[in-house]
């Protein structure tokens, strides 16, 4: 079964600086796709950034980066410069390339101190 | 202009009452899924469809049924046989066998009393 877990219920981050979210999956497939979604108070899923299993390159949008380690099954977001419109609940996602469940963690909760 | 709707943003209902959600996309898309958002839990899985006039299961589809009779629509019904459906409601589509992620409508809030 797909798994995807967010071991960081909260985290926080002074205005300007840099924070990592983490995420680990289980799969026993080898092409999936990962995805960050932030969800701010309005409550309107956004997509962050994507991640296709095949590609070794991270994937990066202007502040948002990824590290995605296939082999530990771990798919961390890194965002820098971090700004007040940040905070937000940030959610990882899987999809397997058969089929069309998606499989979402639990959310972190970002706060951006300023 | 592109998107998913949904509507009502918020709705209330009495114990025992059915009540359906509304969910309409234009963005052409096959698949189309509804999750419940609780606290703490992320999103879970009702149902979801991949076609017209055909929709599966997803992890929590107790309490609750679905139709799929036009591409572009896909209605949720929150039955009473549903403990607890106060909840927060998120449609979302995609296109069908594609890397591309989901989209997300706005959300319905049902608080049912």
């Amino acid at each position: 079964a797909q798994t995807v877990t967010q071991s960081q219920p909260e985290m926080s981050v002074q205005e300007a600086e840099t924070v990592t979210l983490s995420c680990t999956y289980d799969t026993s497939e080898s092409d999936y796709y990962l995805f960050w979604y932030k969800q701010p108070p309005s409550r309107q899923m956004i997509l962050v950034i994507r991640q296709e299993a095949y590609k070794q390159q991270n994937a990066t949008e202007n502040r948002f980066s990824v590290n995605f380690q296939k082999a530990a099954k771990s798919f961390s977001l890194k965002i820098s410069d971090s700004q007040l419109g940040d905070a937000a609940m940030y959610f990882c996602a899987y999809r397997p390339d058969t089929g069309n469940q998606f499989y979402f963690g639990t959310g972190t909760s970002l706060t951006v101190i300023p | 202009d592109g998107g998913i709707t949904q509507s009502p943003k918020y709705l209330f209902r009495k114990e025992g009452q059915n009540v359906t959600l509304s969910c309409e996309q234009n963005l052409n898309h096959d698949a189309m899924y509804w999750y419940r958002q609780d606290p703490g839990q992320g999103l879970r899985l009702i149902y979801y469809s991949q076609i017209v006039n055909d929709f599966q299961k997803g992890d929590i589809a107790e309490g609750y049924s679905v139709s799929r009779e036009k591409k572009e629509s896909f209605p949720l019904t929150v039955t009473s046989a549903q403990k607890n459906p106060t909840a927060f409601y998120l449609c979302a589509s995609s296109p069908w066998d594609s890397p591309y992620e989901q989209y997300f409508g706005p959300g319905t809030r049902l608080t049912v009393t």
